[in-house]
């Protein structure tokens, strides 16, 4: 098993260009999570989806979109990337009931710099 | 809202114990997980405390205090190989599918 897989693993932007990162995973996973993770602040929600054609914002939503076309794809994009969005971004995944419900199950990160 | 207070750092000679707390402020509270994570990795999940009490994995434990909103990891036998930041998370009832994570705790360990 793979388990949650992202790509890409670097990536380095301009001001206002646009990127997408995705996040795939094959353990037919119901909810699907990205994380941004900045030095001293822990990890903190930005988007989450609880379905396939489902999503929700989290903690720090502005300035990303993010989509759940398939069970086990979650996509997210900046579509004008700013300097603040400099920070390493972690997909997760979880079953979102027992046994494994309090489970996330992270990625290997995505660090992106936006210059 | 809520807020997560642990300790930023903690250094520990191996073979020795280590307690990491976690203090949490949140509405609804349903259950506290610890996470690991070593330098450039992913966090890895270690245990979960959704009731009072002691959660013991191996080397690792976890308690957890509701009435005290308090948490702990208990690290013993302590290894290089747990030098690493440790983050605990709340899960919340109404925001059931969100965990809302700490700003981690660096554990040092030392020969």
């Amino acid at each position: 098993n793979a388990g949650v897989t992202q790509t890409p693993k670097f990536r380095v932007l301009k001001t206002g260009q646009s990127m997408t990162l995705l996040c795939a995973q094959d353990m037919n996973h119901e909810y699907m999570y990205w994380y941004r993770q900045d030095p001293g602040m822990g990890l903190r929600l930005i988007h989450y989806s609880v379905g396939e054609g489902t999503t929700a914002k989290g903690e720090v939503p502005d300035g990303y979109n993010v989509s759940r076309l398939k069970k086990q794809n979650f996509l997210l994009g900046l579509e004008s990337a700013a300097p603040s969005q400099t920070s390493v971004y972690f997909c997760a995944s979880g079953q979102g009931a027992p046994p494994g419900a309090n489970v996330l199950t992270f990625g290997a990160g995505s660090r992106l710099t936006v210059l | 809202g809520q807020s997560l207070e642990q300790p930023s750092e903690v250094t520990a000679v191996e073979g020795a114990i280590v307690q990491i707390n976690c203090t949490y402020q949140t509405s609804g509270f349903y259950g506290l997980s610890w996470y690991q994570q070593h330098d450039g990795g992913a966090p890895t999940f270690l245990s979960y405390n959704a009731l009072d009490g002691l959660e013991e994995t191996g080397r690792f434990s976890s308690f957890l205090s509701r009435s005290d909103s308090y948490g702990y990891l208990l690290l013993q036998e302590l290894q290089m190989k747990d030098s690493a930041s440790y983050f605990c998370a709340v899960r919340r009832g109404g925001d059931f599918n969100k965990f809302y994570f700490g700003s981690g705790t660096k554990l040092n360990v030392k020969p």
